[in-house]
């Protein structure tokens, strides 16, 4: 079965110091990852996936598969910046898209 | 270009009624499905319909159950409600072609008493 694991539930920092959401996983094949995002009052949204390996809002993302970690990092935060983080591993049985979420980060960027 | 739209937004039920909720799907796509979640929890797949069947589920009892119209609107159904029912219940549409790309609507928060 698989599992994401987002160690930290709070992660506060200050504007224009480097971020890292950490995201650990544990999946036997080959994952597919996503981070999510969901900014105040707005609905949860698809920030960036492992495979297109671009870079949204600042945002990078890159699958260690060694560590088995997906970690979100920013160098310069922005107060815009601050909103819940979900890591998501995506998992095709049969066809059904199995979709696993951490349990969150909440990203508090300082003014 | 319209969004996932879910009714209703919230709603209070007490424990061993039947609860319905729905979701219209984004435009062109062909597969929905539901979340259940919990205070302080991520996202936990429920289960999800692809060309009107159900083709996947994650841990829940036959007690969640669902619907999808061919317009690829959906329906969840909760039975027998119980306490720990008690959710944020998000709708997601996506299309077959694209993996793990999520579409969610805002959710329906279900009060159980």
């Amino acid at each position: 079965a698989q599992r994401v694991t987002q160690p930290e539930k709070l992660l506060s920092v200050f504007k224009g110091a480097p971020v890292e959401l950490k995201c650990n996983y544990s999946y036997s094949g080959s994952p597919e990852l996503f981070w999510y995002v969901q900014y105040s009052r707005q609905r949860l949204q698809l920030l960036l996936r492992h495979i297109s390996r671009e870079s949204i809002k600042g945002f990078t993302a890159d699958l260690n598969k060694g560590e088995t970690s997906f970690h979100l990092k920013k160098p310069f935060a922005q107060e815009e910046d601050s909103a819940m983080y979900y890591c998501a591993l995506s998992v095709n049985s049969g066809g059904y898209q199995k979709v696993t979420f951490g349990t969150g980060t909440k990203l508090q960027v300082i003014p | 270009e319209t969004g996932v739209t879910q009714s209703p937004t919230h709603l209070i039920k007490t424990r061993g009624q039947q609860v319905t909720l729905r979701c219209s799907s984004q435009s062109g796509h062909n597969t929905v499905s539901w979340y259940q979640q919990a205070l302080g929890q991520g996202p936990q797949s429920i289960f999800q319909y692809y060309r009107e069947e159900e083709n996947g589920r994650g841990n829940f009892p036959p007690r969640f159950s669902g619907l999808q119209f061919p317009n690829y609107s959906s329906e969840l159904n909760v039975n027998a409600l119980e306490l720990d029912d008690s959710a944020l219940y998000l709708c997601a549409s996506s299309s077959w072609t694209v993996t793990g790309e999520l579409f969610f609507g805002e959710g329906s928060r279900l009060t159980v008493l």
